[in-house]
């Protein structure tokens, strides 16, 4: 069975501080990791995927297969930046994708 | 329209009612995805359409739940005899093929009374 847990249901951080949205998973084999974000009264998006290995305005995530994480990063958070964020899992070559139950994250100015 | 579109936006309905929510997925979009979201929760996977056939139905909770996409681009999920329980946010989501880059509709809220 896959599963993708996001331990955290709220994180508040100061305008320029870092930010670290944790996500874990569980998956028997070598799945695809993405993080989706959805701001405000908008619709949900792809943030990055892990195998583009992009940084997506100023975002980052390392997959990390021996503690099975997928942690989303940033150095200098925005205000801009607060919205929820979704860690999903799909397996290679399977349409389907398991999301996490979101961060909510708050930048405060 | 350049995004998926999902109609109708919100829709109330009776216990034990039949229900249609409807998707328009960017035009040319093979793959199309449904999901459902409760409150406080991710979106949780129901169907995945490549084409016309239902290539994964596995998230489907019970028989009442059916989907249908019949010329490989609209999509029509349909639910009957709704229950309270079935209350939640209907995402459909589509991409060009499999496992690339999928994007969402803004959803259709069903609220069953």
């Amino acid at each position: 069975a896959q599963r993708v847990t996001q331990p955290e249901k709220l994180l508040s951080v100061f305008k320029g501080a870092p930010v670290e949205l944790k996500c874990n998973y569980s998956y028997s084999g070598s799945p695809e990791l993405f993080w989706y974000v959805q701001y405000s009264r908008q619709r949900l998006q792809l943030l990055l995927r892990h195998i583009s290995r992009e940084s997506i305005k100023g975002f980052t995530a390392d997959l990390n297969k021996g503690e099975t994480s997928f942690h989303l990063k940033k150095p200098f958070a925005q205000e801009e930046d607060s919205a929820m964020y979704y860690c999903a899992l799909a397996p290679t070559n399977a349409g389907k994708s398991t999301f996490g139950d979101g961060t909510t994250l708050t930048v405060k100015p | 329209g350049a995004g998926v579109s999902q109609t109708p936006s919100n829709k109330v309905t009776e216990k034990g009612k039949y229900v249609e929510l409807r998707c328009d997925p960017i035009s040319g979009h093979t793959a199309l995805y449904w999901y459902r979201q409760s409150l406080g929760q991710g979106p949780e996977f129901l169907i995945y359409f490549q084409g016309t056939g239902a290539a994964d139905d596995s998230g489907l909770p019970n028989d009442r739940f059916f989907a249908v996409r019949p010329e490989g681009s609209v999509s029509t999920l349909k639910i009957q005899r709704t229950e309270r329980g079935d209350s939640a946010v209907y995402l459909c989501a589509s991409s060009a093929y499999m496992n690339t880059e999928a994007f969402f509709g803004q959803g259709t809220r069903l609220t069953v009374v």
